[in-house]
């Protein structure tokens, strides 16, 4: 049975641009949750989707949103990128609201 | 008050050791416990879910929630080098919905 996937594994961009990073949860898996783990910090909630809908949200700026697709696949998106914004992006997925979380190998977003 | 306390370590023991680590939290409402490891540059992996107090053993591992003092440890048994990796608990449920927090993490390394 095929993992949490992530894309891409890796993205550079400046300051000002917009990143978009991409998840596909395990088949069957219907949420969907991101995570910032930024260098020497935990990991730190971003929003969590279910069904098609937002469903929490982390205390990040509204620069930071996302969105489920109706094949529960999801994709964060972070405009006006700042320095701060390097860190790894996790993705996980996790079966109907258990709260059990299967993770991705995430995706390494560097901003100079 | 963070809702989850965890001591970032390091923690440094020799093989074979029996390994201790804990977390403390304030939100009573949490139901689902979890510990995940995380190798350098990886996804955090699944290690123990547990719901309600009580013990959970699994192979060298046991998970232990004691929810009158809001303090759950996972212990490790006959320690490994390969068990060398960052610890994080994490917790759930309740009025929060199923948004995980985590804890900041305990890294581990066994010495050979």
């Amino acid at each position: 049975e095929a993992g949490v996937t992530q894309s891409p594994t890796h993205l550079i961009k400046t300051r000002g641009q917009q990143a978009t990073l991409r998840c596909s949860p395990i088949s069957g898996h219907t949420s969907v949750y991101w995570y910032q783990q930024a260098l020497g910090l935990g990991l730190q909630f971003l929003l969590w989707y279910d069904e098609g809908e937002e469903r929490n949200r982390g205390n990040f700026p509204p620069r930071f949103s996302g969105r489920q697709f109706p094949n529960y696949s999801s994709e964060l998106n972070v405009n006006a990128l700042e320095l701060e914004d390097s860190a790894l992006y996790l993705c996980a997925s996790s079966p109907v609201a258990t709260g059990e979380l299967f993770f991705g190998e995430g995706s390494r977003l560097t901003v100079l | 008050q963070k809702e989850v306390e965890q001591d970032p370590g390091p923690l440094s023991v020799p093989e074979g050791a029996i390994v201790s680590l804990n977390c403390t939290y304030s939100n009573s409402a949490f139901q689902y416990f979890m510990w995940y490891r995380q190798y350098s540059r990886k996804g955090p992996e699944l290690l123990m879910y547990t719901y309600s107090s009580g013990n959970k053993e699994d192979g060298r591992f046991t998970a232990q929630v004691d929810k009158s003092s809001k303090y759950i440890s996972l212990f490790i048994r006959d320690s490994q080098p390969s068990d060398s990796a960052t610890y994080l608990c994490a917790m759930t449920g309740g009025t929060g919905g199923f948004k995980t927090i985590f804890g900041a993490g305990t890294r581990l390394f066994v010495k050979a």
